[in-house]
């Protein structure tokens, strides 16, 4: 099955630095790399998502680079704020395998210092 | 629209009783699924289903078990309740055709 590994686990940024989280995957069947936002205490929400037929996605301060060769995406994002302080999560899905169930990464948490 | 509703929010259960974690949405959604969240170890699939009547096992299936008689509701059972099923339980759902996967607020469980 898949395995996500995402690096690091804890990134300490000052406000208005950029902040970069990484994953890699290991089924080259997967096609659709979401990442998610959680909150303390909160549900995890999509923030963006890459499907594998695109190198790099922007949303605003956020963007995301895929690279299929290397098995690897990543999460950036500018000129952090605190209210970016949260835990990341990446994921990743095969989205013609039978189970078509999305594996996550084991998180960031992303503290952004005022 | 509710969305993805999970209840209850909270619960302590003792070793060795059974409970139900009941997930409903209204978004009309033929995939659900069940998540448990432990610190530092992500989100681990424990069971999903693509469609009444339809159940599959996730990563971590054993001591739960899973029913989607409708297409609204995937409740999660736990049968005998042990200290190492202590997590927080998301049901998440999305659309067949895939895209973003929706959750509900959690339900906190602590087994003593």
């Amino acid at each position: 099955g898949e395995n996500v590994e995402q690096h690091p686990s804890t990134l300490s940024v000052q406000e208005g630095d950029s902040a970069v989280i990484k994953c890699t995957y290991s089924d080259s069947a997967s096609n659709y790399f979401p990442w998610y936002k959680q909150e303390l205490g909160k549900r995890p929400q999509l923030i963006i998502d890459i499907r594998s037929n695109v190198g790099e996605k922007k949303d605003q301060r956020i963007a995301v680079t895929l690279n299929k060769t290397a098995k690897h995406f990543s999460l950036h994002i500018t000129e952090t704020q605190p209210e970016d302080s949260a835990v990341y999560f990446c994921a990743a899905r095969a989205r013609d395998t039978g189970r078509r169930a999305l594996t996550f990464g084991s998180g960031t948490r992303l503290q952004v210092q005022p | 629209n509710a969305g993805v509703t999970q209840t209850p929010k909270f619960q302590v259960l003792k070793t060795g009783q059974s409970m139900t974690l009941q997930c409903a949405q209204d978004m009309n959604h033929e995939y659900m699924s069940w998540y448990r969240q432990d610190p530092g170890m992500g989100l681990r699939l424990i069971h999903y289903s693509v469609g009444a009547g339809i159940t599959d096992q996730g990563e971590v299936p054993n001591g739960y078990n899973v029913s989607r008689s409708t297409t609204e509701d995937f409740p999660l059972r736990l049968l005998s309740a042990a200290p190492s099923q202590t997590s927080v339980y998301f049901c998440a759902s999305r659309p067949t055709a895939g895209g973003e996967l929706f959750f509900g607020e959690g339900s906190r469980l602590t087994v003593l």
